[in-house]
């Protein structure tokens, strides 16, 4: 079985400042994980995601990730916080990549991003 | 930019009452899923759909639900005898066959489901 966890179900940061939002994987198979984005009253919106091919991925809005096999997490990240940053970041992983598969996500991360 | 739509956003019924929710996948996908969220909890799986047939369900997708996808642009979920339990978030995801992003999943905004 796959699971994610997400250390710290609210995070704030000033603006400016640097995003980090935590998400730990288990799986027993190479996993494929993906972080999402929620944003007040609208679906979860893609931000990147890992399928095996490099290990620091970059997203949208200047979100980028690192799959660390030996620490088996895949932390989210972006230098500077911007007001608009503010949601719930999820992560997700899948046991393989093509279609069919389904997610697992974690409990998600708020981030709250203050002036 | 596709998308992938929901409705109602929100539906409010009495225990025992049956509901469906409605989903128009992005128009060239082939995978369909359905997710719930209850308050406070994470993102759940519930059932993925591939050619007119389930792919692939969880323990929480009992015989109380059901998934069809009744022409060439919907795809419901049908909870039969609605139970306080099952008030959540649903969200609708769609994904294509092939091509250059087969493993990503688009979501939909979602409906919020309120059983009294």
């Amino acid at each position: 079985a796959q699971s994610v966890t997400q250390l710290g179900s609210h995070v704030s940061v000033s603006e400016g400042a640097l995003v980090l939002l935590r998400c730990n994987y288990s799986s027993s198979v190479p996993p494929y994980l993906f972080w999402y984005v929620q944003y007040p009253n609208q679906g979860l919106q893609l931000l990147l995601k890992y399928t095996s091919a490099a290990t620091l991925v970059k997203g949208i809005n200047g979100f980028e990730a690192e799959f660390k096999k030996s620490e088996t997490s895949f932390h989210l990240t972006k230098p500077s916080a911007h007001m608009s940053d503010a949601a719930e970041y999820f992560c997700a992983v899948s046991p393989d990549t093509g279609g069919g598969n389904k997610l697992t996500f974690g409990t998600g991360t708020q981030l709250k991003v203050e002036l | 930019e596709p998308e992938v739509t929901q409705t109602p956003s929100h539906q409010v019924t009495q225990m025992g009452q049956e509901v469906i929710l409605r989903c128009v996948p992005i128009s060239n996908h082939l995978y369909f899923y359905w997710y719930r969220q209850i308050l406070g909890q994470k993102v759940e799986f519930l059932v993925s759909f591939y050619n007119n047939e389930i792919s692939e369900k969880s323990e929480i997708f009992d015989d109380q639900f059901s998934v069809e996808r009744p022409d060439g642009s919907n795809f419901t979920l049908k909870i039969r005898s609605t139970k306080l339990e099952d008030s959540a978030m649903y969200f609708c995801a769609s994904s294509d066959l092939g091509g250059p992003q087969p493993d990503t999943q688009y979501f939909g905004p979602g409906t919020r489901l309120t059983v009294l």
